[in-house]
């Protein structure tokens, strides 16, 4: 069965502190692919990132970082110098294996919720 | 400005009575999707679409219907089998499956 645990169910930080989000999965598959999300308080999806089962390169954007190790079956986010339009609740997802019918679903974590206090 | 485009935003419905979410999507996607989500949880998929007139159940489908009868529009009907409707309604795209999905800015369903 696939799973994703996101353990953190909210984190305060003041601002300019890093913080790293945490995301752990299951799944059999071999070709997956996770994801992150944010959702504002306005409620929509925000897609942040998108990383191959094949691609374990740490990956850097801006404030942004992402840390994929597949040894430990983690994906985790991390923000650095965070500012308080970073509050919000952060989901990790996985999406199945292409050849198994479940490509098409996304299973998402319970969500992170981060409040940045100035 | 490309986009989905969900209504309407706040939603009531009363006991016994069928409701509809629009959902309409200008970005030329071919996939489709809805998803409910509970107060401090995750999102589930109750139904999804890769091409017109296609659609299959998601995790939590029992009480709910689609249809995808263009590729711009893919709306939700919350019948009166689904007892516990109250949550938040998400609607998304993508070009194809697996590929990043877009989403709307939601519809919030109440009881009355």
């Amino acid at each position: 069965a696939q799973k994703v645990t996101q353990a953190q169910t909210e984190i305060s930080v003041v601002e300019k502190e890093d913080v790293t989000l945490d995301c752990v999965y299951e799944t059999r598959d071999t070709t997956y692919y996770l994801f992150w999300y944010k959702q504002p308080p306005s409620g929509e999806l925000v897609f942040l990132i998108r990383r191959n089962s094949f691609d374990e390169q740490n990956e850097i954007s801006g404030r942004y970082s992402w840390n994929f190790q597949k040894s430990t079956s983690s994906f985790n986010f991390t923000i650095t110098a965070s500012q308080v339009v970073d509050s919000a609740v952060y989901f990790c997802a996985l999406s199945g294996n292409m050849f198994s019918g479940g490509y098409n679903k996304l299973i998402f974590g319970a969500g992170t919720r981060l409040a940045v206090h100035p | 400005d490309g986009g989905i485009t969900q209504s309407p935003k706040y939603l009531f419905r009363k006991e016994g009575q069928n409701v509809t979410l629009s959902c309409e999507q200008n970005l030329n996607h071919d996939a489709m999707y809805w998803y409910r989500q509970d107060p401090g949880q995750g999102l589930r998929l109750i139904y999804y679409s890769q091409i017109v007139n296609d659609f299959q159940k998601g995790d939590i489908a029992e009480g709910y219907s689609v249809s995808r009868e263009k590729k711009e529009s893919f709306p939700l009907t919350v019948t009166s089998a689904q007892k516990n409707p109250t949550a938040f309604y998400l609607c998304a795209s993508s070009k194809r499956s697996g590929e990043p999905q877009h989403f709307g800015d939601g519809t919030r369903l109440s009881i009355l």
